[in-house]
């Protein structure tokens, strides 16, 4: 079983719709917690960053940590077709530790 | 202009040939990172470094080297004992410590 699991898409939603996308893990010890955006043919970029449980909200972004479930998600809000891309989450545990990033899925946002 | 450059954009190799990948970054971080990503996998850690002239093996070292003799380049040689090289490199940065991670372009290797 991966340590962290998410589902590859590909999601298709029309403009202006709410997207949710998620992750699972099975380490009880992640702490931090991050959404990364890639374009196509481009490097990952950090979009949101989380520590714990609980909400983050960044313009349309709104990350969601549930540790109890261990269940991330990530909401955007009037999705744009700008926003189509392909949304990685990373978590690691306490004190340094490497990265541990999901497969990533793919998001269409069609006008 | 800050950020991470990593040539060439695309490189073509046959089979048994070694091949380096060059990743710069002129944003004054200490560490720097391989991945590679292949489809329906996420990013999988190579090697990464903290500090100059030190550096560590992550996951999938099997068939890789790297060195760190400058703090802003930190080149990746795919030997010809890994077995699976055609992938897509990624190379990153960050302040040491730090979780946010400045990823370059990307190099996609394919090697016939």
């Amino acid at each position: 079983q991966k340590e962290v699991e998410q589902d590859p898409g590909p999601l298709s939603v029309p403009e202006g719709a709410i997207v949710s996308l998620n992750c699972t893990y099975s380490n009880s010890a992640f702490q931090y917690f991050m959404w990364y955006r890639q374009y196509s043919r481009k490097g990952p970029e950090l979009l949101m960053y989380t520590y714990s449980s609980g909400n983050k909200e960044d313009g349309r972004f709104t990350a969601q940590v549930d540790k109890s479930s261990k269940y991330i998600s990530l909401f955007i809000r009037d999705s744009q077709p700008s926003d189509s891309a392909t949304y990685l989450c990373a978590m690691r545990a306490g004190g340094y530790n490497k990265l541990i990033f999901g497969a990533g899925t793919r998001l269409a946002v069609h006008p | 202009d800050g950020g991470i450059t990593q040539s060439p954009k695309y490189l073509f190799r046959k089979e048994g040939q070694n091949v380096t990948l060059s990743c710069e970054q002129n944003l004054n971080h200490d560490a720097m990172y391989w991945y590679r990503q292949d489809p329906g996998q996420g990013l999988r850690l190579i090697y990464y470094s903290q500090i100059v002239n030190d550096f560590q093996k992550g996951d999938i070292a099997e068939g890789y080297s790297v060195s760190r003799e400058k703090k802003e380049s930190f080149p990746l040689t795919v030997t010809s004992a890994q077995k699976n090289p055609t992938a897509f490199y990624l190379c990153a940065s960050s302040v040491a410590g730090t979780d946010e991670q400045y990823f370059g372009p990307g190099t996609r290797l394919t090697v016939t």
